[in-house]
């Protein structure tokens, strides 16, 4: 199976600070995403990292307080924009590899952000 | 709306067997997958269904109608790893995965 590498695994932060996550992957993926899980919540897309191009993405996410960068196909980085306490959460990191879209999904192990 | 129901929380014993539902409604269908999560750590890939029937994979067997907008996971010979979080999510017809919110399965010995 493929390996995905996210770093950091966790951070505390100040409220109002940057952080940025790194997402590497051991082969090149067709697509890359980016999902938050809440405490006890289901995963919620953010957005899918374009391979040089704008990220799109969803609903309620917007690229001010989530830039995300995909310089290539096997790295990627989401950006947590002026933190608040409502953006603790785990960042997952996830590609999915083969020609169709209907391939199964592989994760990174999450960053877990506090935010004070 | 699009919407994943499965159940909160499943309680079962060590070598007992569990099945925990999921029903869907979702603009279009292009397959249902069933990742397990265990606690602190990311989701993994158990099983994709696009057809009805029944697919195994070992101790774990994955059901599908479509006609009824539902699914479930069948474990077998429960062992206390399998204590986790098991999260359907149904891909619609614009090939986005709408995800459910995830079942807790205690496994008790």
């Amino acid at each position: 199976s493929a390996v995905i590498s996210q770093k950091p695994s966790r951070d505390i932060c100040q409220r109002g600070t940057s952080l940025t996550i790194q997402c590497q992957v051991d082969s090149q993926v067709t697509m890359m995403f980016w999902y938050r899980q809440q405490p006890g919540q289901s995963l919620t897309l953010i957005a899918t990292a374009n391979q040089g191009s704008e990220a799109t993405y969803e609903s309620g996410f917007v690229i001010d307080k989530f830039p995300i960068s995909r310089p290539n196909l096997t790295f990627s980085t989401l950006t947590v924009s002026n933190m608040s306490p409502e953006d603790s959460s785990i960042y997952l990191c996830s590609g999915r590899w083969g020609q169709g879209d209907t391939g199964e999904l592989f994760f990174g192990e999450g960053s877990r952000l506090t935010v004070l | 709306g699009q919407n994943i129901d499965q159940p909160t929380e499943m309680t079962a014993t060590e070598g007992a067997i569990v099945q925990i539902n999921c029903t869907y409604q979702t603009s279009g269908f292009n397959g249902l997958f069933w990742y397990q999560q265990h606690a602190g750590e990311a989701p993994t890939f158990l099983s994709y269904n696009v057809l009805d029937g029944l697919e195994e994979k070992g101790r774990f067997s994955s059901f599908l109608s479509r006609s009824k907008g539902y699914s479930y996971l069948l474990l077998k010979e429960l062992q206390m790893k399998d204590s986790a979080s098991y999260l359907c999510a149904v891909m619609d017809s614009n090939y986005q995965l709408i995800w459910g919110a995830g079942t807790k399965l205690i496994i008790k010995p």
